[in-house]
């Protein structure tokens, strides 16, 4: 089963379009992570959630929000996307530095920006 | 920094031969390495993880090598195989106690048939 799920698989949205992913868990891992993975690349954090602690790294562009409301769910907030945020967004979740562990992933969002 | 890098973008291999790949980090406090398998469209894939106080694990075929003088990670794959075709990618756990976890730049493993 699933463990880690993204929806949806493939989103194609409208330049300028608001867009939202989503992502939950069932493992009730402590952290929950936002992955940009672009073509040929490696997969760039844009921010993490431990707990309800937001952590935002400092080159993520201000048009990327995320939102948890819960332990099991986690939100990328794309306020207006544009054509170079077309990308694979990867989520993934773990229980957190301090007892070390592997982060899980899910299958990720495609998103096209028309 | 936590920068992470790899030194070979693609690595072609025989199928059956051994495959080394290798990732080198900045970061002298991290204190845990992840290797990641990834499969064209798919999620990153745990493959094997060491911490800081070790210097070899192994699991079923795959073995990681990490040099904390020299700042250096290694996966040894034996007996390669066509499923082991992928984009491979080092990890690692930032100096932060968030589980900020950062990726190197992939290497492509290509197995010859």
């Amino acid at each position: 089963d699933a463990m880690v799920i993204q929806n949806p698989r493939y989103q194609v949205t409208q330049f300028g379009k608001p867009v939202t992913l989503s992502c939950s868990q069932t493992l009730n891992h402590n952290v929950m992570y936002w992955y940009q993975q672009k073509s040929s690349q490696a997969p760039k954090l844009l921010f993490h959630y431990y707990d309800k602690d937001f952590n935002n790294e400092a080159d993520t562009p201000d048009n990327f929000q995320s939102r948890r409301p819960n332990t099991s769910f986690c939100f990328l907030d794309i306020r207006s996307p544009g054509l170079g945020d077309a990308a694979m967004y990867l989520c993934a979740t773990s229980r957190g530095a301090g007892t070390g562990g592997e982060a899980f992933f899910g299958q990720g969002t495609r998103l096209t920006v028309v | 920094g936590e920068n992470v890098g790899l030194h070979l973008p693609t690595l072609s291999v025989q199928e059956g031969d051994n495959s080394i790949i290798n990732c080198a980090y900045s970061n002298s406090a991290s204190d845990y390495f992840i290797w990641y398998k990834q499969e064209s469209g798919k999620g990153p894939q745990f493959i094997i993880d060491i911490r800081s106080n070790m210097d070899k694990r192994q699991g079923q075929r795959v073995t990681v090598l990490l040099n904390k003088t020299v700042k250096h990670l290694s996966l040894q794959i034996a007996a390669t195989q066509p499923g082991d075709s992928a984009v491979y990618f080092c990890a690692l756990h930032g100096s932060s106690n968030t589980g900020k976890l950062i990726f190197g730049q992939g290497t492509t493993l290509q197995v010859k048939p």
